[in-house]
């Protein structure tokens, strides 16, 4: 199947810092990508939806200039936390769709602690 | 926007046959069956993805009666590995309303 993965696995931070998560398609190009952000005992919620060379559409409720996200190539799409907090400790979860295909191929995801 | 609902947790015994249902009364015509396991601290993983009737792998078996309302993804003999959190997920072939997760059903496996 599809691999996809994430860097770094996981990250710790200082309040007030950036962090970049990236997420790449190993052995297929993806058209499209997801992020998901998943806390503890609860479900994968929708943050974005990545298309290469164009604006990620966000979900209602997130901050665009705070999760920034850019799909430069067909392989690579990257997160960034901005001013992170506290409350943004969560694990960061990317997928990739192959083009025309229902399919998602799930990274390992990220774990981010905010200090 | 086909909701899906699942019972939110299950307990078996180690061997024994599991039966998840995952209700989707407003799944639209176009739309397919996926069901994703996933692991604490991983991403989700692809098990199974069906239309309708019967669907069979290696892991699992999807049945999906007549009006597809609803779906049972069964898992034959489980063991301690298959505890996880499963969910299943509906959506066209090409739209995205299939990105939506519900609350899953958490198996617990036991000895």
């Amino acid at each position: 199947g599809a691999v996809v993965s994430q860097h770094p696995s996981r990250v710790i931070c200082k309040s007030g810092t950036s962090v970049k998560i990236e997420c790449r398609s190993l052995d297929f190009q993806a058209t499209t990508m997801f992020w998901y952000r998943q806390f503890p005992k609860q479900s994968l919620m929708l943050m974005a939806t990545s298309n290469e060379g164009s604006k990620a559409t966000y979900e209602q409720g997130v901050e665009k200039d705070k999760f920034l996200i850019n799909h430069a190539s067909l392989t690579l799409s990257t997160l960034t936390v901005t001013s992170a907090h506290p409350e943004d400790s969560s694990f960061y979860i990317c997928s990739a769709r192959l083009g025309g295909y229902n399919e998602q191929f799930f990274g390992p995801g990220t774990r981010l602690t905010v200090l | 926007l086909a909701k899906t609902t699942q019972p939110i947790s299950m307990d078996s015994y180690e061997g024994q046959e599991v039966n998840i249902t995952c209700s989707h009364n407003n799944i639209a015509t176009n739309d397919y069956i996926t069901w994703y396991q996933q692991f604490p601290s991983q991403g989700p993983r692809f098990i199974i993805q069906g239309y309708k009737t019967k669907v069979t792998n290696e892991v699992a078996s999807l049945f999906i009666p007549a009006d597809r309302k609803s779906s049972t993804l069964s898992l034959p003999r489980v063991s301690l590995s298959d505890t996880a959190v499963y969910y299943c997920l509906v959506g066209d072939l090409t739209g995205a309303n299939n990105l939506f997760f519900g609350t899953g059903t958490r198996l617990t496996v036991i000895p």
